[in-house]
């Protein structure tokens, strides 16, 4: 298995542009998570999916940010517009929730975004 | 409101010792409870879990002990080895996962 899979693995924008982060979830995985890393506040869950539904986003930061997840092995994260404080690791992540493994997840390499 | 807080950003160990690293959470809800592993550049990996119904668990040179009471967690590393060094994420869950900001684990030769 490729594991997850995210993309762009860098990305460098400009104020004010649009971003688009993609992620590929594990085959058989029923969830997925959104993350984003910053020295100032680790590891902060955006949003989780479960079976392609939106289940918690009370992490997203703003309107400026949204998630989709339109089928089971591709979701997007978007902000629009980007400011320089959305700079930060963003990592997506995968499991299969129901099994006695349910709560260990799946991490992609992540993407770094820079906007200047 | 940070509910699962790993209170040492670092924690500088030799090699061939013992490695502890600490977790407090706040949430008596939370029922089972993990430790990632993360090298730069990479997503965290899973390392070790343990459910609130035990209060240790062992892996090879891992082992987790969980105080329910003091709403404590540590990860004993035993003997610490270079590869070790990294960073080690705490993680608690309910329904979702909350995970505390990391140790920073250095391993001196």
């Amino acid at each position: 298995d490729a594991g997850v899979i995210q993309s762009p693995r860098h990305e460098v924008t400009e104020m004010g542009q649009e971003v688009t982060l993609r992620c590929k979830p594990i085959s058989g995985h029923n969830s997925l998570f959104w993350y984003r890393q910053t020295m100032m506040r680790g590891l902060e869950l955006l949003i989780y999916f479960n079976n392609n539904v939106p289940i918690d986003d009370s992490g997203m930061p703003e309107d400026r940010f949204s998630a989709k997840m339109p089928n089971a092995s591709f979701s997007t994260l978007k902000i629009q517009p980007s400011e320089p404080r959305d700079s930060a690791v963003y990592f997506c992540a995968s499991s299969f929730v129901g099994g006695l493994a349910g709560y260990e997840q799946y991490f992609g390499p992540g993407t770094r975004l820079t906007v200047t | 409101d940070q509910q699962v807080k790993q209170n040492s950003p670092s924690l500088s160990v030799q090699e061939g010792r013992i490695s502890i690293l600490n977790c407090d959470y706040t949430n008596s809800m939370f029922d089972y409870f993990l430790w990632y592993k993360k090298y730069p550049a990479e997503g965290p990996t899973f390392l070790i879990s343990i459910s609130s119904i035990k209060d240790k668990n062992e892996d090879g040179r891992f082992t987790v002990f969980l105080n329910k009471s003091a709403k404590h967690l540590s990860l004993h590393i035993v003997p610490s080895q270079p590869g070790d060094s990294a960073v080690y994420f705490c993680a608690a869950s309910e329904y979702g996962v909350v995970f505390g900001q990391g140790t920073r684990l250095t391993i001196n030769p």
